[in-house]
C-alpha cells in the first residue's frame, strides 16, 4: 500500500514556467514532509521540508504548500530551469520515510 | 559527494546467486537505513539500523539480510536472486534513530541475469 500518493508520474514545462508536483498522504501521524531531488546516477537529495504546523514554505525557486485538512501538500517550482530537470520524489516521516512514487520533470528550453 | 559511502557501484549476477551491498554512512550518523528502487515501485524502505541494532523493518523479503557492523558500516545481502531484484539499492543515513534529515548514497545498481 502506498503511504503517499505522488502526481503526476511525468511532467514537462516550458523553460521560465512554474512546475507544480501534488502529493497526498492519508495516515495523520506523518510529523514532516520533505521533498527531495534526483539526478539520473546519484542518490536523492533533500531539496525542502515542512512540518504541517505550517501552511507553505519558500526556499528560492522552490514553495511547499501544504493542506493538513486535505492532508495534501505540493511542491512549487517557479522560473523552471533546464538544470531543474530530475526526479523529485515527495515523501512523508513516521518516523521512517515513506516515499511518493516520484516525478520525472523535464525543462524543455 | 554526500558524505554516504556504497559500494559496489554495479554489480552484475547470476539468478540463484548471493551478493553484499557496502554501505558506510556519514560521520557521525549512527543510523543506516536501506531502500530499493525500480521503476515500477518507486523507492521502497527495506531495513533499518541503529547504532548496530535493527530498529525498523519495511518491504524486506526474506532472502534479504542486513546488519551494522560496531564501526556503524552496514550489509545489505541478497540471497537466492531472481531477475525481478534487479534495481538500484540506496543506503541513507542519519544522526539519530528518527531521522528527519537523511542523507543518501549514490546506490549500487544491481542486474540479476
Amino acid at each position: 500500500q502506498q503511504q503517499v500518493k505522488q502526481s503526476p508520474q511525468s511532467l514537462i514545462v516550458q523553460k521560465g514556467g512554474i512546475s507544480i508536483i501534488n502529493c497526498a498522504y492519508e495516515n495523520t501521524a506523518f510529523d514532516y514532509f520533505p521533498w527531495y531531488q534526483q539526478f539520473p546516477g546519484k542518490g536523492p537529495a533533500l531539496l525542502i521540508a515542512i512540518r504541517p504546523d505550517v501552511s507553505e514554505k519558500k526556499e528560492g525557486r522552490f514553495t511547499i504548500s501544504f493542506n493538513k485538512s486535505a492532508k495534501q501538500f505540493s511542491l512549487h517550482i517557479m522560473d523552471s530551469q533546464p538544470g531543474d530537470s530530475a526526479t523529485y520524489f515527495c515523501a512523508a516521516t513516521n518516523p521512517n520515510l515513506f516515499f511518493g512514487t516520484g516525478t520525472r520533470l523535464t525543462v524543455i528550453p | 559527494d554526500s558524505g554516504v559511502t556504497q559500494t559496489p557501484k554495479h554489480l552484475i549476477t547470476a539468478t540463484g546467486q548471493r551478493v553484499t551491498l557496502r554501505c558506510s554512512p556519514r560521520s557521525g550518523d549512527l543510523s543506516v537505513y536501506w531502500y530499493q528502487q525500480s521503476l515500477d515501485q518507486g523507492l521502497q524502505f527495506l531495513i533499518q539500523y541503529y547504532n548496530g541494532e535493527e530498529r525498523a523493518k519495511g518491504n524486506i523479503l526474506e532472502r534479504f539480510s542486513a546488519q551494522q557492523f560496531p564501526d556503524l558500516h552496514s550489509e545489505l545481502n541478497l540471497s537466492s536472486l531472481e531477475l525481478g531484484d534487479s534495481a538500484l539499492y540506496f543506503c541513507a543515513s542519519s544522526v539519530a534513530s528518527q531521522g528527519k534529515g537523511y542523507t543518501f548514497g549514490s546506490g549500487t545498481r544491481l542486474t540479476v541475469v
